[in-house]
């Protein structure tokens, strides 16, 4: 069975720090997508990030930057000079390749609470 | 802008009621499914949906029923509600898995309070 794991339940930063979530994973699959997303205030889930297991390749947006690493089953998020409106619950999930005729499901995290002080 | 609507944001029932959830999706994705979400559990897949009238259970399902009559509309259905049903509910939708773009789209969510 798929399994994500966030250790860190919150984390507390003051603007301008840079701040690293952690996410290890477990699967069987060999074919599996990652995934990040970001829940605001408002309650709305918005994606940050897909990854799929064939591709190693750190990816940097802006001040987002991720880290994949398939020998440690982690997919790690750093934020670069944090800002307030960073503060958010941050998902990672895994989901793995479908049975025919059915659906990717996502295996979710418990998230991480963010907060970015002034 | 695409979306994954749901139908409130806010509802409070009480215990024993039937309780429909609705979703609305304006992607034409094949696939929709329901989460809940509590402190310290992340979201947990209740049922979801590969096709009009089709549905798969998924890790949590007891206590629930769907309904997918139209491709955009999913329903999640709380036969008789109970306290233990207080959550946030997430609705989500997302295209084939074999489409290139594979990340699912959430809706607001619905905060429901079963008293």
């Amino acid at each position: 069975a798929q399994k994500v794991t966030q250790a860190q339940t919150e984390i507390s930063v003051v603007e301008k720090e840079d701040v690293t979530l952690d996410c290890v994973y477990e699967t069987r699959d060999t074919t599996y997508y990652l995934f990040w997303y970001k829940q605001p205030p408002s309650g709305e889930l918005v994606f940050l990030i897909r990854r799929n297991s064939f591709d190693e390749q750190n990816e940097i947006s802006g001040r987002y930057s991720w880290n994949f690493q398939k020998s440690t089953s982690s997919f790690n998020f750093t934020i670069t000079a944090s800002q307030v409106v960073d503060s958010a619950v941050y998902f990672c999930a895994l989901s793995e390749a479908p049975s025919t005729g059915s659906a990717r499901q996502l295996t979710f995290g418990s998230g991480t609470q963010l907060t970015v002080l002034p | 802008d695409v979306k994954v609507t749901q139908s409130s944001r806010y509802l409070v029932k009480r215990t024993g009621e039937k309780v429909f959830l609705e979703c609305v999706q304006d992607m034409d994705h094949e696939n929709m499914f329901w989460y809940r979400q509590d402190p310290g559990l992340g979201l947990r897949l209740i049922y979801f949906s590969y096709d009009v009238k089709m549905k798969e259970k998924g890790d949590i399902p007891e206590g629930y029923s769907v309904s997918r009559e139209k491709k955009e509309r999913f329903s999640l259905i709380l036969e008789s509600a109970s306290t233990n049903q207080t959550s946030m509910y997430l609705c989500a939708s997302s295209p084939h898995p074999g489409s290139m773009n594979t990340e699912a789209v959430f809706g607001q969510g619905t905060r429901l309070t079963v008293v």
